[in-house]
């Protein structure tokens, strides 16, 4: 079955600091994985993605992925962190004609 | 402005009470979907809707009922709630079910508490 999991629930870092939000997947066939941010009292917003391809794809806010096939893994990055970052931070992947989240992490950015 | 907005925001009621949340977006999106949010689980698909008219079950359908006669609404109606629909609800949208759905649009949310 499709899934995601994200192994930590929360994430503490220092601002400037480099930052990595970590996720792991269980899919069959080649995966379509996700990652988005949930800014306090707002909705989801898509980060990034990756279908097929380059293996590190970059996308909003300065952040990028890396697809790790061999470690089944789809870690976010961003090498310096802002305090602005600090947000729940979900990622997903793609089963039919749905989208699975998983259980989200939460990321403090510390001054 | 394109966006997905829902209402009520906020909504306290009591067990067997018959409510519904709006959802509505102004993008021409097919594709349409409700979410509950609940602490450690991450976001669960209770309904969808590929089209007008053509809506599935996802992953924890049981008390909620959907319905998607015009493309840009798909309202979320509990019949009878219960304490454990106590949740934070999301509305998203696409523009289609195939290569565009990961990009899906939310709204801001809906915290419902049933006591």
């Amino acid at each position: 079955a499709q899934s995601v999991a994200q192994p930590e629930d929360q994430v503490n870092v220092a601002e400037g600091n480099p930052l990595t939000v970590k996720c792991t997947y269980s899919v069959s066939g080649n995966p379509y994985l996700f990652w988005y941010v949930q800014y306090p009292n707002r909705g989801l917003q898509f980060l990034l993605k990756y279908i097929t391809g380059d293996n590190l794809v970059k996308g909003s806010y300065g952040f990028e992925a890396e697809f790790n096939k061999s470690q089944t893994s789809f870690h976010l990055k961003k090498p310096s962190a802002l305090v602005s970052d600090s947000a729940l931070y979900f990622c997903a992947v793609k089963k039919a004609s749905k989208i699975i989240f998983g259980s989200g992490t939460r990321l403090s950015i510390r001054p | 402005e394109a966006q997905v907005t829902q209402n009520p925001r906020y909504l306290i009621t009591v067990t067997g009470k018959k409510l519904t949340v709006t959802c509505s977006q102004n993008m021409n999106h097919e594709y349409m979907s409700w979410y509950r949010q609940d602490p450690g689980l991450g976001l669960r698909q209770i309904y969808y809707s590929m089209n007008v008219e053509v809506t599935d079950k996802g992953d924890v359908p049981e008390g909620y009922k959907v319905s998607r006669k015009e493309k840009r609404n798909f309202p979320l109606i509990l019949e009878s709630p219960s304490p454990n629909q106590t949740s934070l609800y999301f509305c998203a949208s696409s523009l289609s079910p195939g290569p565009n759905l990961y990009e899906q649009y939310f709204g801001p949310g809906t915290r419902l508490t049933v006591t």
